[in-house]
């Protein structure tokens, strides 16, 4: 079965960078695309970004573009987020997703278990 | 970017209950509208494609309609597990954008 497994939790400090990452199983990691999507503490989600895991190539939230870098390596079946100058409001749960597909609808169908960045001082 | 409103913010209801909660995209973003469940401390879980068609394994309870900018979640009889919060997804854009949620509390 599918299964994306995060790292752990991150402590960082405002003006640091965080690297979360996602391991894939249970499918064959380049036929689909990966997203991130975060949810600060007990707000809503928001979409960070896409990266296709056969080309490399990414979209990012304009939101977030300028400090958020989506890479994956093939050879582990690995996807990578890096968030650089962190402040308190990028405290949050950050979570993979690997999408899903019928025809032209596109849909987020797997989920990592999350990763807790806390930015504090 | 596109955006989703979703209404209500919250709900309480009962168990046996039929709930409504509605998504608003800014756009038409024809039937490119993908529903979600999450309970506390856990992932979204996937419900609904397309406006309406659920994901396998999903209890037939649930149903999805709409199209253009107008859209609804239904659940036609509550079930104690179904106490979550719901948000909409739209996959028109390249750029994916969710509704704020609605709170499904108990009654």
């Amino acid at each position: 079965q599918v299964q994306l497994v995060q790292s752990g939790a991150e402590v960082k400090k405002p003006g640091a960078s965080v690297k979360v990452s996602c391991k894939a199983s249970g499918y064959t990691f380049t036929t689909y695309g990966l997203s991130w999507v975060r949810q600060a503490p007990g707000q809503g989600l928001e979409w960070m970004g896409w990266i296709s895991a056969y080309y490399g190539n990414t979209r990012y939230s304009l939101n977030l573009q300028g400090r958020v870098t989506m890479t994956t390596d093939t050879s582990t079946k690995t996807a990578y987020m890096e968030l650089r100058s962190l402040r308190s409001d990028d405290t949050a749960v950050y979570y993979c997703v690997r999408e899903g597909q019928n025809g032209d609808y596109v849909f987020f169908q797997h989920w990592g278990q999350g990763t807790l960045v806390t930015v504090s001082s | 970017d596109i955006q989703m409103t979703q209404s209500p913010s919250s709900l309480s209801a009962s168990v046996g209950d039929r709930v409504t909660i509605t998504c608003r995209a800014s756009q038409t973003i024809n039937t490119y509208l993908n529903w979600y469940q999450q309970k506390p401390g856990k992932a979204p879980k996937f419900l609904i494609y397309g406006a309406s068609t659920l994901q396998s394994g999903v209890p037939a309870r649930f149903s999805g309609s709409g199209s253009g900018t107008d859209f609804t979640l239904t659940i036609s009889s509550l079930q104690p597990e179904d106490f979550a919060t719901y948000y909409c997804q739209q996959s028109y854009s390249d750029f994916r954008t969710f509704g704020q949620g609605t709170r499904v509390e108990i009654k």
